[in-house]
């Protein structure tokens, strides 16, 4: 199976700052990589797949780069409702396996 | 508006069964790829099990394999997981989710791109 590693797990940070979120897979995965948003009680939310395009209606701020084994997603400039849990999740191959979360709080 | 609407969770008993539903609407079902993801409580996310379009491809996670069973009904636009043999390690929200593709060039990217609001299993005596 493949190991999706998230880091940091948990990140504090103020509205305006630019963040970056980093997955490393353990194997490569080509750009077969997405990422969600959660906040608590709620669904996740997808804000990027092959690595680095924007789901429609997702906000310009954020970006996703990277492909093989190394990746990231980047928010430009943080706006109060990005303060949430992201992941990353790997679709190469089952079984289709998440990282482990990372945690935004703010600052 | 698309939609998913998971249904069927509850408190159940260790070595018990119960059988989730997920109804969808606003898209046509039986064109998309269906997947379940759960979640325990202060847990991250953890994928359970895909099916094809026409239910002739199913995978499943290693934790379930043997215990869970997905299927679909593309006449009542419905996905459905039946857990049988249930754990306490299975107390978790469990979403429904769509597959989309991207297609680019040779490249298929596939995507979970609509998701259920969940409904909650709780395993316990």
């Amino acid at each position: 199976d493949i190991q999706l590693t998230q880091s940091p797990s948990f990140l504090s940070a103020s509205v305006g700052d630019r963040v970056t979120i980093t997955c490393r897979a353990s194997q490569g995965i080509s750009s077969y990589l997405a990422w969600y948003q959660q906040k608590p009680g709620k669904a996740p939310k997808l804000l990027i797949y092959a690595a680095s395009t924007l789901q429609s209606g997702v906000p310009s701020r954020f970006s996703g780069s990277g492909s093989g084994t190394e990746f990231t997603l980047t928010i430009s400039s943080l706006q109060p409702e990005d303060f949430a849990t992201y992941y990353c999740q790997q679709l190469n191959s089952y079984p289709r396996t998440f990282g482990q979360g990372t945690r935004l709080e703010i600052k | 508006e698309v939609q998913l609407v998971e249904s069927g969770g509850g408190l159940v008993q260790p070595g018990g069964s119960l059988r989730l539903s997920c109804a969808a609407s606003g898209f046509t079902f039986s064109s998309y790829e269906m997947n379940w993801v759960r979640q325990a409580p202060g847990k991250g996310l953890e994928w359970v099990s895909y099916i094809s379009s026409s239910g002739s491809t199913i995978y499943y996670a290693d934790s379930v394999k043997g215990r869970f069973t997905i299927s679909r009904d593309n006449a009542k636009n419905s996905l459905y997981l039946q857990m049988n043999s249930l754990r306490a390690e299975d107390t978790a929200v469990y979403y429904c989710a769509r597959d989309d593709i991207a297609v680019a060039g040779l490249y298929y990217y596939y995507y979970m791109d609509v998701w259920g609001k969940g409904t909650t299993v709780t395993v316990s005596s």
